[in-house]
């Protein structure tokens, strides 16, 4: 099955900083890879996907990269803000076949 | 629309005890998952169906976890007994496939917290 391995676990940046989280999977089959935010206490949120047609995808201060050779993806976040804390989940798939295997998480930590 | 609803959202039982949760998926999502997440840890899939069939159950423990989803929509989770170990929030989620598409963009609820002391 899939594995995805997810990294930092923690990461602390000031407020206007850039803040990057990075995954790698497994399977060269998987060929979905979406983002999920959950604040403390809350349900995790979509926030972000890419699929493996696509090399990068930008929505306002969130991005994502992914490079299929190397079987790696990330989460990029420009002038991040207090609001921007949370922990993060990658997860991959194949679409429509697999269900989604997530990451451990990185914990974003803003300081004002 | 009301998203996801999930109930009980906090439960605390004695281990070897029953607890069941229950789950309403987004009006019209034909999936329908349930997850476990410890603490500190991203979500495990237990079981997902596609309508009313688990296609996928390889993860849920079958000797104490049980799981239903009856005429396609709403579903429970059921742990029998109970141990230690089963402490950790219960998310169920769904999603509307449309043929290959749309499977694996899932909503979540937002959770049941299952203590077992």
């Amino acid at each position: 099955g899939e594995n995805v391995e997810q990294h930092p676990s923690t990461l602390s940046v000031q407020e206007g900083d850039s803040a990057v989280i990075k995954c790698t999977y497994s399977d060269s089959a998987s060929n979905y890879f979406p983002w999920y935010k959950q604040e403390l206490g809350k349900r995790p949120q979509l926030i972000i996907d890419i699929r493996s047609n696509v090399g990068e995808k930008k929505d306002q201060r969130i991005a994502v990269t992914l490079n299929k050779t190397a079987k790696h993806f990330s989460l990029h976040i420009t002038e991040t803000q207090p609001e921007d804390s949370a922990v993060y989940f990658c997860a991959a798939s194949i679409e429509g076949y697999s269900t989604l295997t997530f990451g451990k998480g990185t914990m974003l930590l803003v300081s004002p | 629309e009301a998203g996801v609803v999930q109930s009980p959202r906090y439960k605390i039982i004695e281990k070897k005890q029953p607890v069941a949760f229950w789950c309403n998926p987004i009006s019209g999502h034909n999936t329908l998952y349930w997850y476990r997440q410890n603490l500190g840890q991203g979500p495990e899939l237990l079981i997902r169906y596609e309508n009313e069939e688990a296609v996928d159950d390889s993860q849920l423990p079958k000797d104490r976890f049980s799981a239903e989803r009856l005429k396609g929509v709403d579903s429970t989770l059921k742990i029998q007994p109970a141990e230690l170990g089963d402490s950790a929030v219960y998310l169920c989620a769904s999603s509307f496939r449309q043929g290959l598409s749309g499977a694996n963009v899932l909503t979540f609820g937002a959770g049941s917290r299952l203590t077992v002391l």
